[in-house]
């Protein structure tokens, strides 16, 4: 079965400083794996996907994700971070079978300090 | 292009009442998503509808239904509602149905309902 873990509720940087958000998943098969970002008061906006192409994926606004097979993980990384960045993340993974479904992880909000 | 719009955006009901939100898709998807997102549970499936059919459905009872008009907007019905219905009612839509050649999710703003 599929499930998705982010390992951290809440992360803080500062402004400039590099971010990495932390998400391992468990997928019986090649997974569908997503990354959406959501503003306070805001639906959520796709950041990017991995579907076995390439195992770094490249997002809007900066933002890439690699894709480990042998770590299971799928983390979303970005070189320098800006205070517009601040707002919660979640990790996504599709659920094969029948009814095909995304698993969502539990979101990381992500704190910007000036 | 417009994006995905829900109505209406705040909703104030009473425990025992029932509700009907609305969402429009962009122009051109033909699958609509529905999830409700609270601080303890977090983002839940609710159901998507395809081509006007319920495709798929999450763990909710059956006081949570929806449909889906053939001009693909959608509306998503709760009945007898509960203090634990309060939260953010969020729709997505999408070209295809999900996880068909990985159509990516376009979510609207949201509902936010809150049941006193």
């Amino acid at each position: 079965a599929q499930s998705v873990t982010q390992l951290d509720s809440h992360v803080s940087v500062s402004e400039g400083t590099p971010v990495l958000l932390r998400c391992n998943y468990s997928s019986s098969y090649s997974p569908s794996l997503f990354w959406y970002v959501q503003h306070p008061n805001k639906g959520l906006q796709l950041l990017l996907k991995y579907t076995s192409a390439a195992t770094l994926v490249k997002g809007i606004n900066g933002f890439e994700a690699e894709f480990k097979k042998s770590e299971t993980s799928f983390h979303l990384t970005k070189p320098s971070a800006h205070m517009s960045d601040a707002a919660e993340y979640f990790c996504v993974v599709g659920r094969e079978g029948n009814n095909y479904q995304l698993i969502w992880g539990a979101g990381t909000k992500l704190i910007i300090k000036p | 292009k417009a994006g995905v719009t829900q109505t209406p955006r705040y909703l104030i009901k009473t425990r025992g009442q029932q509700v009907t939100l609305s969402c429009s898709p962009i122009s051109g998807h033909r699958s609509v998503s529905w999830y409700q997102q609270t601080p303890g549970q977090g983002l839940q499936f609710l159901f998507e509808y395809f081509s006007e059919t319920q495709r798929n459905k999450g763990n909710f009872p059956g006081r949570f239904s929806g449909r889906q008009f053939s001009n693909s907007r959608s509306e998503m019905n709760v009945s007898t509602l509960e203090l634990g219905d309060s939260a953010l009612y969020l729709c997505a839509s999408s070209l295809g149905r999900t996880g068909v050649g990985n159509s990516p999710l376009h979510f609207g703003n949201g509902t936010r309902l809150t049941v006193t």
